[in-house]
């Protein structure tokens, strides 16, 4: 069973930058594993950020931005805003089935 | 405009199944395939399974494979996901969600299903 791993918790100030990267165990990820990141705000459903590596979706802030990085799939916030504090996963299509990565907690303080 | 609406809360019993569907509107249903996932309380989102609403193929993860079925209604743009054999341990808020192409976008607002005696 893959296991997809993200940084636990980071912690930006407003206005500043902040990537957020997601692993695999199966190697390095590539586009062929088609990263999707997903932001969650405390009781509401998750909401689609990012579609394989880099494509943003119509509603996505333009300070969101996915890529591969060292290995690894990677969202970086630009000018972060407060209403950016949630949880962030990343979702991955590397073999077989999709799957989650364990989530970042995004403190904006 | 696209929209998911999941049905109603569930309470069930260990041992007992649950059917939680997904009414699908706003979009060609046969265009896009809809996934499941799930999320316990105050845990992460888990990918259960994927179901190709043109042709009926199917993708679980292993360990759904054998409690998990998907069954699709095109009279009314509706998928529905059985669970079976349910356990504690499965008490979580289900979410449908909307995949074409590998680019999952829009997400229904969730089902909440409890499990216990």
């Amino acid at each position: 069973q893959t296991v997809v791993t993200q940084e636990p918790s980071l912690t930006v100030s407003p206005g500043g930058t902040v990537t957020l990267t997601c692993a695999s165990s199966t190697g390095t990820v590539t586009s062929d594993c088609y990263p999707n990141w997903f932001q969650q705000k405390p009781g509401q459903a998750p909401r689609s950020l990012i579609s394989r590596t880099t494509n943003q979706h119509p509603w996505t802030p333009a300070r969101f931005s996915g890529s591969l990085l060292g290995g690894k799939a990677a969202l970086t916030l630009s000018g972060v805003q407060p209403e950016d504090e949630a949880d962030y996963y990343c979702l991955l299509h590397c073999v077989g089935g999709w799957v989650f990565g364990g989530g970042t907690k995004l403190t904006v303080l | 405009q696209v929209q998911l609406v999941q049905s109603g809360a569930e309470m069930k019993k260990p041992g007992a199944s649950v059917k939680v569907s997904c009414k699908t509107s706003g979009y060609t249903f046969i265009d896009y395939g809809i996934s499941w996932v799930r999320q316990a309380p105050g845990q992460g989102l888990e990918w259960m399974a994927w179901i190709n609403t043109y042709n009926g193929n199917t993708n679980y993860a292993q360990i759904f494979r054998d409690r998990v079925t998907m069954t699709i209604d095109t009279s009314t743009s509706t998928v529905h996901m059985e669970l079976r054999s349910l356990r504690s341990d499965d008490t979580a808020v289900y979410f449908c969600l909307r995949d074409h192409n590998f680019m999952p976008d829009y997400w229904g607002r969730g089902t909440l299903v409890t499990v216990s005696s």
